[in-house]
């Protein structure tokens, strides 16, 4: 089945203690992107990739980091977390061969908490 | 600067009723269009997306959105709606040769018996 995984789900965490948000999918697709969605905000771009080894900033990229050593693979750390992250952050990809238009694919999401 | 707008925060209908949920867009040419359900706890899901051609699109679970080139709108509707289409929708628009996803702030949709 064609998916994007998320891990964890939920995550309680400590001010100051470095964190990782992993996100997998197996379409083979190019490009990448994470996102934070806020109340009333909307989904607002963290990072995104266009390929292995290749990363970009967003909107809101500041305390965030990424990483696309595969590409498969797009991981969202938090090196040093605070409590205005605390949020809902989604992982998404898309193909790039097929196109612009191509839609974003979604995982379910995961809820960060830092106290 | 590009954006989203989608003016309801929340809308209530009731079970049966017809459903209306607005978007404008603010591009300097026309972009890709999408709209996206969010059901609690899931992902954003794709309902239906507009790139070119007729200008009233199908998705799927009975929506349809019309392109309003006019009005910079894209505006989603839905004939009869079911209690399982209480959610979030969220509209959205990309660049046409880029991939910079702008997403509205979203319309949640309450439905009631």
């Amino acid at each position: 089945e064609a998916q994007v995984t998320q891990n964890p789900r939920y995550l309680i965490t400590v001010t100051g203690k470095k964190l990782t948000v992993t996100c997998s999918q197996n379409m083979n697709h190019e490009y990448m992107s994470w996102y934070r969605q806020d109340p009333g905000l909307g989904l607002r771009q963290i990072y995104y990739s266009m390929n292995v080894e290749v990363t970009d900033k967003g909107d809101v990229p500041e305390g965030y980091k990424v990483s696309r050593k595969e590409k498969r693979n797009f991981p969202l750390i938090l090196e040093s977390p605070s409590p205005n992250q605390t949020s809902l952050y989604f992982c998404a990809s898309s193909s790039l061969r097929q196109g612009s238009d191509s839609p974003l694919h979604f995982g379910n999401g995961t809820r960060l908490t830092v106290t | 600067a590009q954006s989203v707008t989608q003016p309801d925060i929340h809308i209530t209908v009731s079970e049966g009723a017809s459903l209306e949920l607005r978007c404008n867009y603010s591009y300097g040419a026309t972009p890709y269009l999408f709209w996206y359900v969010q059901s609690p706890g899931q992902g954003l899901q794709l309902l239906l997306k507009y790139f070119s051609g007729d200008t009233l699109v199908q998705g799927i679970k009975g929506f349809e959105a019309e392109f309003k080139r006019s009005q910079s709108s894209f505006n989603l509707r839905k004939p009869s709606v079911h209690w399982s289409d209480a959610a979030e929708y969220f509209c959205a628009a990309r660049n046409t040769g880029g991939f910079k996803t702008i997403f509205g702030a979203g319309t949640r949709l309450f439905v009631k018996a």
